[in-house]
C-alpha cells in the first residue's frame, strides 16, 4: 500500500512568491493533516481535514495560508506571498476514519516538504 | 505556551543498553498520547501509544509509561540498537470526539553507539 506522498520534497523561493505544496494521503483514508516543523522545533499542527471539509484550522498562522482538498482527496497548501518566517518542513498527514467514542487513529505521515523563502 | 515538553534535546546510549526518553505535559485534557520516530529527511513514523486509562504499554522492545499524576511519560527502549538512532517525538491528543489534532514536543535526538 502506498504512504503519504507530499510534492516538491524541496522548493526554494524569494520573499513575496507563490508556492503551492501538494499531499497525497493513503488511499481511503478521510482524514487529512497539514503540520509544519520551524528550524528544527517542535512540529505544529496547521489544519485538519475530513474528506473535503475543513474540521479544524486553528493552526493556520495567517491569511497568506490557503488550504483545500477539492473532491475530498489530495490537498494543496498554498502560501501566497511567502514571507521568510514560513521556511520549514510542510507535513502532511492522514489517517482513517473513526467510529464514534474512539480514540485516536494512527496519523502516517509524508516525507514532507522543505521549503526555503530567501 | 508548549503543552508538550522534551526537555532533552539529545541523549546517547551505548547499544544494547537502555534508552529512556522523557516527556511532560501540562495540558490535564490530554488522553492519548504518542511517540513518533524520525529519520533526516523523512517523516515522522509511529512508534507506539498509550492512553489515559493504562500506565504501560509494550511492544518488543520499546515500552511507554504514562504518570498522569505527575503528567509525565516516557519511552524505553532496551536493548537498544545503532538502527535506533533518530528523532523521538512526543505527541498528546484530546481523544474521543477529537479533532485528531496532535501537540508535539521539541523531539530527542537519540544516538546509539556501536
Amino acid at each position: 500500500e502506498a504512504g503519504v506522498t507530499q510534492f516538491p520534497s524541496h522548493s526554494v523561493i524569494e520573499k513575496g512568491q507563490t508556492v503551492t505544496l501538494r499531499c497525497d494521503p493513503i488511499s481511503g483514508h478521510d482524514n487529512l493533516y497539514w503540520y509544519r516543523r520551524v528550524m528544527g522545533k517542535e512540529i505544529k499542527f496547521l489544519l485538519h481535514f475530513v474528506k473535503e471539509s475543513k474540521q479544524d484550522e486553528s493552526g493556520m498562522p495567517n491569511n497568506r495560508f490557503l488550504a483545500e482538498r477539492t473532491g475530498g482527496t489530495y490537498s494543496t497548501l498554498k502560501v501566497q506571498p511567502a514571507e521568510l518566517e514560513d521556511s520549514g518542513v510542510y507535513f502532511c498527514a492522514s489517517s482513517q476514519d473513526l467510529p464514534a467514542g474512539s480514540y485516536q487513529e494512527t496519523q502516517y505521515f509524508g516525507p514532507g516538504t522543505r521549503l526555503l523563502v530567501l | 505556551d508548549q503543552q508538550v515538553k522534551q526537555n532533552s534535546p539529545s541523549l546517547s546510549v551505548q547499544e544494547g543498553r537502555i534508552s529512556i526518553l522523557n516527556c511532560d505535559y501540562t495540558n490535564s485534557m490530554f488522553d492519548y498520547f504518542l511517540w513518533y520516530k524520525k529519520y533526516p529527511a523523512e517523516g515522522p513514523t509511529f512508534l507506539i501509544s498509550i492512553s489515559s486509562i493504562k500506565d504501560k504499554n509494550e511492544d518488543g522492545r520499546f515500552t511507554v509509561f504514562l504518570n498522569k499524576s505527575a503528567k509525565h511519560l516516557s519511552l524505553h527502549i532496551v536493548p537498544s540498537q545503532p538502527g535506533d538512532s533518530a528523532v523521538y517525538f512526543c505527541a498528546a491528543s484530546v481523544g474521543s470526539g477529537n479533532t485528531g489534532k496532535l501537540i508535539f514536543g521539541q523531539g530527542t535526538t537519540l544516538q546509539v553507539k556501536p
